[in-house]
C-alpha cells in the first residue's frame, strides 16, 4: 500500500474541460511535488511545494495549476489541456527538507485528453 | 546535455544470479545518488541511496557501489528473483535543490 494517495487513478478528458488531480499523504511530510511521467521516459518534474509554499515551477504551461490547501494535500487543476498532455501524473511527497532524493510517489493518475 | 547516463535499455538476468545495473553521471557536484524501481502503472519506488562521501551501501539483497573517480554507479541486486523485473531508474540531487537529476532507466528482466 502506498502512503501517497491519487484520485482518480484514471481521467479521460476532453480540451475543452476543467478537471482536477488530488493527493494526499499523510506521513507528515513538508514537501510535495507533481511529476509528469511519459511512456518509457523519466519522470518530469513540474511543481515542488516546501511547507506549502511554492518553490520550483518547472515553466509549465499555465493550463496546469497546482494548489496546495494544507500540508497534507496538494491539487493539479487542468484546464484547455491538449493531447500532448496525456501522460501518468505523479505526486510525491518527502520527509526532510534538505534533498536527499528519498521521495515517496503514489500510484499516479493516468490522464488521456480527446 | 544529460548528466545522469543508464546506457544499457534492457537487462536478461536469469533467476538466482546477480543482476548489475550501471549509471554513469557528469556532474561531480551531485550529492546523493539514488535506484528507484517502477513497476507499469505504477509510481517509482525508492530502493536505495547513497551520498557522494561513501562508496558503499548495502541493505539486503541490494548493495550500491560508488566510484568518484569513474563517475560510475551501480546497483547490485543478488540473488535476483522474479519480482525484480521492473525499470530501475538511476538518479541524483545537487545543491539540496528539490531536483532529481534522472537517467533514461534500464528494464530489468529476470528469467526464471
Amino acid at each position: 500500500d502506498t502512503e501517497v494517495t491519487q484520485t482518480p487513478k484514471h481521467l479521460v478528458m476532453g480540451m475543452t474541460n476543467k478537471k482536477s488531480l488530488k493527493c494526499e499523504q499523510h506521513m507528515g511530510h513538508r514537501a510535495m511535488y507533481w511529476y509528469k511521467q511519459k511512456a518509457k521516459k523519466p519522470p518530469e518534474l513540474m511543481f515542488v511545494y516546501s511547507y506549502e509554499k511554492l518553490s520550483i515551477n518547472e515553466s509549465v504551461p499555465s493550463r496546469f495549476s497546482p494548489e496546495c490547501p494544507n500540508s497534507s494535500l496538494l491539487n493539479l487543476h487542468l484546464h484547455a489541456l491538449q493531447p500532448e498532455d496525456s501522460a501518468l501524473y505523479l505526486c510525491a511527497s518527502s520527509q526532510k527538507a534538505a534533498n536527499t532524493g528519498e521521495l515517496f510517489f503514489g500510484e499516479g493518475s493516468r490522464l488521456t485528453v480527446l | 546535455d544529460q548528466q545522469v547516463k543508464q546506457n544499457s535499455p534492457s537487462l536478461s538476468v536469469q533467476e538466482g544470479r546477480i543482476s548489475i545495473l550501471n549509471c554513469d553521471y557528469t556532474n561531480s557536484m551531485f550529492d546523493y545518488f539514488l535506484w528507484y524501481k517502477k513497476y507499469p502503472a505504477e509510481g517509482p519506488t525508492f530502493l536505495i541511496s547513497i551520498s557522494s562521501i561513501k562508496d558503499k551501501n548495502e541493505d539486503g539483497r541490494f548493495t550500491v557501489f560508488l566510484n568518484k573517480s569513474a563517475k560510475h554507479l551501480s546497483l547490485h541486486i543478488v540473488p535476483s528473483q522474479p519480482g525484480d523485473s521492473a525499470v530501475y531508474f538511476c538518479a541524483a540531487t545537487i545543491d539540496s535543490n528539490y531536483q532529481l537529476i534522472w537517467g533514461a532507466g534500464t528494464k530489468l528482466i529476470i528469467k526464471p
